[in-house]
């Protein structure tokens, strides 16, 4: 079955350090990753993807088809990345519809 | 601003009761999902609609329904409500495979 685990629920670094957030993925097909970010209880926003290879807001994401990973980076931690990060695969079903997986999030906190 | 909007943003009410909670889609966006964000069950995938059909279910309670109207916008119809339906309930509308515009959500507190 398709499934994310985001292993850590809560992340605390302090501000300059370097942050991974992990993230392992559960798909026989070929996947599509996303990282969202939710701050403070808002919206969720769409943070990366990993096919288009960006950094936003200093965050890398690589995807790793041998470990079947997708971990979010940051080589320096800044009090604004405090927030909940939410790995989500995304893949087709049976049925043809697209379906949306989100990992149970991991909270980062980054302390002055 | 993702351009999906949702109201109300906040409804209290009381066990039994039975609420509709609205969501109106980005610009050229076919596709509603809904979402319920809770502190323990994290974030949980409802049910999705594209162009007024539905499309996939999740962890949709036969207490809750949803339907997609002409114009893209949604409805979720949560009865018979129970404590343990206070929640966040986002919506989200999507261009394409898993980019997702999330609406504000709406603050749900059974009392």
């Amino acid at each position: 079955a398709q499934r994310v685990t985001q292993p850590e629920k809560l992340l605390s670094v302090f501000k300059g350090a370097p942050v991974e957030l992990k993230c392992n993925y559960s798909y026989s097909g070929s996947p599509e990753l996303f990282w969202y970010v939710q701050y403070s209880r808002q919206r969720l926003q769409l943070l990366l993807r990993h096919i288009s290879r960006e950094s936003i807001k200093g965050f890398t994401a690589d995807l790793n088809k041998g470990e079947t990973s997708f971990h979010l980076k940051k080589p320096f931690a800044q009090e604004e990345d405090s927030a909940m990060y939410y790995c989500a695969l995304s893949f087709l079903t049976q049925g043809g519809s697209e379906k949306l997986v989100f990992g149970k999030g991991t909270k980062l906190t980054v302390n002055p | 601003d993702s351009g999906v909007t949702q109201t109300p943003k906040h409804l209290i009410t009381a066990t039994g009761q039975r609420v509709t909670l609205r969501c109106s889609p980005r610009s050229g966006d076919l596709s509603v999902y809904w979402y319920q964000q809770s502190l323990d069950q994290g974030l949980q995938f409802l049910i999705q609609y594209y162009n007024g059909e539905e499309r996939a279910k999740g962890n949709i309670l036969e207490r809750f329904s949803a339907q997609q109207f002409p114009d893209l916008h949604s409805e979720l119809n949560l009865s018979s409500l129970e404590l343990g339906d206070s929640a966040l309930y986002f919506c989200a509308s999507s261009p394409f495979m898993g980019e997702q515009y999330f609406g504000p959500g709406t603050r749900l507190t059974v009392t």
